[in-house]
Order: structure tokens, then C-alpha cells, then sequence
């Protein structure tokens, strides 16, 4: 069975540009969570998707935004890239209420 | 209110020598408790799950943890520790309450294995 799998592995913007990053889940689960890993600042929760709908939303600004497709494959959008913005992005995915299962990761790096 | 602490940011052990990685947690209800491991610039890998059935727990890789309701502790063991079980170990707290879906991550221990 496929696992959680995002692209594209790396990601380098210029600050003020838009990335869009990508996630498939594993097949049955509905519900599709995306987090950020800066340097020295751990595992920050950013949004939740179930059914398409967005369940949860973390701490971050609203150029942080995201969508999850019929398929439940989901994507990240980051507008407005700042450099602060630098981090390894990580997807999960999950059927509710069990636990999350993540793919390798999306390293973005702004510049 | 849920919460999850990792008593120990670095853990250095030697190569052969038991591992205890340390989590306290906090929560209202019947948790559902987990650790996962992360190598460098990788994603994270369930090593085992606690669901309120055994309350010892194994895993992957030769771990194992304790759920221990008294002392709100799901300490990560392994008795003997290999070079590759070098990385950050995040422990996580689960709940389902009033149809409301928590996940709460702690901070992470680093385990360092000398040669």
C-alpha cells in the first residue's frame, strides 16, 4: 500500500512569490493535516482538511492557505513568501480518529 | 486541557545501552497515545501506539513503552540502542471529545547513540 506522498521534494522561491505545495493521502483516508518544521521552532500545526472541508486552522497568517480536492489530495499555498517562510513542510494523513501517517516532506527555502 | 511533555530535549546514550526517552501527558479524558521517530530531513514514522488495550505497548525496531495512568507517563525504552536509532522522537496525545479531533505533539527529544 502507497504511503503519504508529496512533491515536489524541494522548493526554492524568492521572497514575495507564491509556492504550492502538494500532498496525496493514503488511499481511504479522508482526513489530510499539514505542518511546519522550521529550524529550532519543532512541529507547528497549520491546517486540518476532512471531506474538503477545512476542520482546524493553527497559529499562522492567512497567506498560509490550502484546499483538499474530491480525491482528498490536498495542497498548501504560501503567498507572499517571507524568508521566515524557510522550513520543512510535512503532510499526514488519516482516518478519523486514528493516528496520522506522514509523507518525506516538502523542504521549501526562500530566498 | 490536553498537553504532552518530553522531559529531555537531548538524550546521549552508547551504542548497546538501554534507551529511555521521557513523555508526560495531560488529558480529560481516555487518550490515545503515540511515538514517532524523524531522521534528519525526513517525514515521521509511527514506532508504536497505545488505544487503551494492552498498556504495554511494542513497537518497531525493538521499542516498546509503558502507559501508565497513575504517573500520566508513556515513557519510549529499548533495550539496546544502535547507531541508526540516532534521531528526534516526538510523543503524541490523541483525543476525541465532543466531536472535536485533538493531535498534540510534544517538543521532541533528540537521541544521540555513541559509538
Amino acid at each position: 500500500e502507497a504511503g503519504v506522498t508529496q512533491s515536489p521534494t524541494h522548493l526554492i522561491k524568492t521572497r514575495g512569490q507564491q509556492a504550492t505545495l502538494r500532498c496525496s493521502p493514503i488511499s481511504g483516508h479522508t482526513s489530510v493535516y499539514w505542518y511546519q518544521q522550521a529550524l529550532g521552532l519543532g512541529l507547528q500545526f497549520l491546517l486540518w482538511y476532512d471531506e474538503g472541508e477545512e476542520r482546524n486552522r493553527g497559529n499562522f497568517p492567512p497567506r498560509f492557505s490550502g484546499r483538499q480536492f474530491p480525491n482528498y489530495s490536498s495542497e498548501l499555498n504560501v503567498n507572499a513568501l517571507e524568508l521566515e517562510d524557510s522550513a520543512l513542510y510535512l503532510c499526514a494523513s488519516s482516518l478519523l480518529p486514528y493516528e496520522q501517517y506522514f509523507g518525506p516532506g516538502t523542504r521549501l527555502t526562500v530566498t | 486541557a490536553q498537553s504532552v511533555t518530553q522531559l529531555d530535549s537531548h538524550v546521549s546514550v552508547s551504542e548497546g545501552t538501554p534507551v529511555l526517552l521521557r513523555c508526560n501527558y495531560s488529558s480529560s479524558y481516555s487518550p490515545s497515545l503515540f511515538w514517532y521517530v524523524q531522521h534528519p530531513n525526513k517525514g515521521l514514522q509511527l514506532l508504536l501506539k497505545y488505544t487503551s488495550a494492552a498498556t504495554l505497548v511494542k513497537g518497531i525496531n525493538g521499542f516498546e513503552a509503558e502507559f501508565k495512568k497513575s504517573e500520566t507517563s508513556f515513557h519510549l525504552t529499548k533495550p539496546s540502542a544502535h547507531m541508526s536509532d540516532a534521531a528526534e522522537y516526538f510523543c503524541v496525545v490523541s483525543e476525541v471529545t465532543s466531536g472535536t479531533y485533538k493531535y498534540i505533539f510534544g517538543t521532541g527529544t533528540r537521541l544521540k547513540v555513541l559509538a
